[in-house]
C-alpha cells in the first residue's frame, strides 16, 4: 500500500489567500484525522472523521478552517482566508480498528507558509 | 480534559548510555502509543500498549505501561546515533480513536 498521501508537500501563500490541503487515506481505513504541528503548540488534533462523517471538530481553531470528506478516499482541509499564524505542518492520518485498538498512520505532511 | 505530559522534553545523551523517557497522563486509559519523528519527517508508529503491565521491545527500545500509575516509559539501551529523533507518546482515553499526544521528547545521541 502507498500509505497516506498528502498534497501539496509544500505550500507558500500570501495572507488572505485560500489554501486547500488534500489527503488520501490508506485504502480500507475508516478513520481520518487532520493534525497541525508547530513548535509552540506541538501536535494538535484539528478534526477527525469516521466513515466520512465528522466526529469531533473541536480542535478546529476558528471558522476560517473547514474540512470535508466527500468519500472514503479523499479529504480536504481548507483555510480561507489564510493568516501568517496558520503557518505550520499539517498532517493527515488514517486508521482502522484492529484487535481492539487504533493505530494511526501518518502522511508525510504539508508544510504551509503564509507570508 | 485529558493531559499527556512527557519528560524530559529534551534529552542529550552519549552513545552507549541508557536512559528512560516518561509519559504521564491524567485519566484512566489502557491504550497508549509511542511514535517516532525524524526532523522534517512524518510520525512513525513504534509501539502499541494495550493493557496494564504490557511491555514491548524493538531493538534498543523498550516500552512499558502501568495503567494504575497512569505512566508509560520508553527505555533506551546502549543508545546509538540512529536513535536521534523526537519521540511522542499518545493516549486514547476513551478507546474511540481520539488520541492526545504529549509534547514530544527530542533525543540527541552524541558520539
Amino acid at each position: 500500500d502507498a500509505g497516506v498521501i498528502q498534497s501539496p508537500r509544500h505550500e507558500v501563500t500570501e495572507m488572505g489567500q485560500e489554501v486547500t490541503l488534500r489527503c488520501k487515506p490508506i485504502s480500507g481505513h475508516d478513520y481520518l484525522f487532520w493534525y497541525r504541528q508547530t513548535m509552540m503548540r506541538g501536535l494538535e488534533l484539528l478534526i477527525y472523521f469516521n466513515n466520512n462523517v465528522p466526529i469531533d471538530d473541536s480542535g478546529m481553531p476558528e471558522d476560517r478552517f473547514s474540512a470535508k470528506m466527500p468519500n472514503a478516499s479523499f479529504s480536504t482541509l481548507k483555510i480561507q482566508p489564510s493568516e501568517p499564524r496558520d503557518s505550520a505542518v499539517y498532517f493527515c492520518a488514517s486508521s482502522l480498528v484492529g484487535a481492539n485498538y487504533y493505530e494511526q498512520y501518518f502522511g508525510p505532511g504539508t508544510r504551509l507558509t503564509v507570508t | 480534559e485529558l493531559k499527556v505530559e512527557q519528560n524530559p522534553l529534551f534529552l542529550s545523551m552519549q552513545e552507549g548510555k541508557n536512559y528512560t523517557i516518561y509519559c504521564n497522563y491524567s485519566t484512566t486509559s489502557d491504550r497508549l502509543y509511542w511514535y517516532r519523528q525524524d526532523p522534517g519527517k512524518s510520525l512513525e508508529s513504534l509501539f502499541v500498549l494495550l493493557s496494564n503491565g504490557a511491555v514491548k521491545q524493538e531493538g534498543r527500545l523498550m516500552a512499558s505501561l502501568d495503567t494504575k500509575a497512569r505512566l508509560s516509559t520508553l527505555h533506551i539501551t546502549a543508545a546509538v546515533h540512529d536513535l536521534s529523533a523526537t519521540y511522542f507518546c499518545a493516549v486514547d482515553a476513551h478507546n474511540n480513536n481520539d488520541m492526545r499526544f504529549g509534547a514530544g521528547t527530542r533525543l540527541t545521541v552524541k558520539p
